[in-house]
């Protein structure tokens, strides 16, 4: 594997439910992030790690909750989602967390709340 | 609010022509940026960073800066059909970036 991979590339749930996406970089970097892509909107940056430690919780509503188990995997942590939240949720790695380093993104997983 | 603005678009443009995208910023304080090019239904892909002003040239892409307009664009060179996607600027904030919302280009055969 190279890259930043993501699992699942689709994912259907209802409400009640609670599902996990997961994140794993190959690239030996420090910083993993959490972005959500919303039709017509830009890019909106959830959560940022650095070493494992958060550094940016940027006022995201508390059903979904970030883990960073060590710096080569990210994962995020669904339940009692609104259909609101339905979007590309995108992954992202940078070799550290200043804004001059250069973020590669992972293939996403296409979230859909029913 | 720290923005970054982009022309949603569509830019249409023959195959051959040079495409030009634009992207202005509020930041100041925004010292590095990025382009990326986005497919329908992909994950974005980065093309070029930029982080001195002037011109900064990979293949048939140049990214320009200019710092004092709180300005960057993107040319795109011998413009080719699978070049037809959504392209976003990016500014490099303290550790966060800033993203547009992109401009869809469509190139025509």
């Amino acid at each position: 594997e190279t890259g930043v991979t993501q699992t699942p590339r689709h994912l259907v749930m209802g409400m009640t439910n609670k599902k996990s996406l997961k994140c794993e970089q190959h690239l030996g970097h420090n910083a993993m992030y959490w972005y959500k892509q919303s039709a017509k909107k830009p890019l909106e940056l959830m959560f940022v790690y650095s070493l494992e430690e958060r550094v940016e919780n940027n006022s995201v509503p508390s059903r979904f909750s970030p883990e960073c188990p060590n710096s080569s995997h990210l994962f995020l942590h669904l339940h009692t989602l609104q259909p609101e939240d339905s979007a590309l949720y995108l992954c992202a790695s940078s070799q550290g967390i200043s804004g001059s380093y250069e973020q590669y993104f992972g293939p996403g997983t296409r979230l859909t709340v029913t | 609010q720290k923005e970054v603005e982009q022309n949603s678009g569509p830019l249409s443009v023959p195959e051959g022509a040079i495409a030009s995208l634009n992207c202005t910023y509020s930041d100041r304080g925004s010292q590095s940026f990025f382009w990326y090019r986005q497919y329908s239904g992909k994950s974005p892909e980065l093309i070029m960073s930029i982080y001195s002003n002037g011109d900064k040239e990979d293949g048939r892409f140049t990214a320009q800066l200019n710092k004092a307009s709180q300005y960057v664009s993107l040319l795109i060179r011998d413009s080719q059909p699978s070049d037809s996607a959504t392209y976003l600027c990016a500014g490099g904030g303290t550790y966060k970036y800033i993203f547009g919302t992109g401009t869809r280009l469509k190139v025509l055969a």
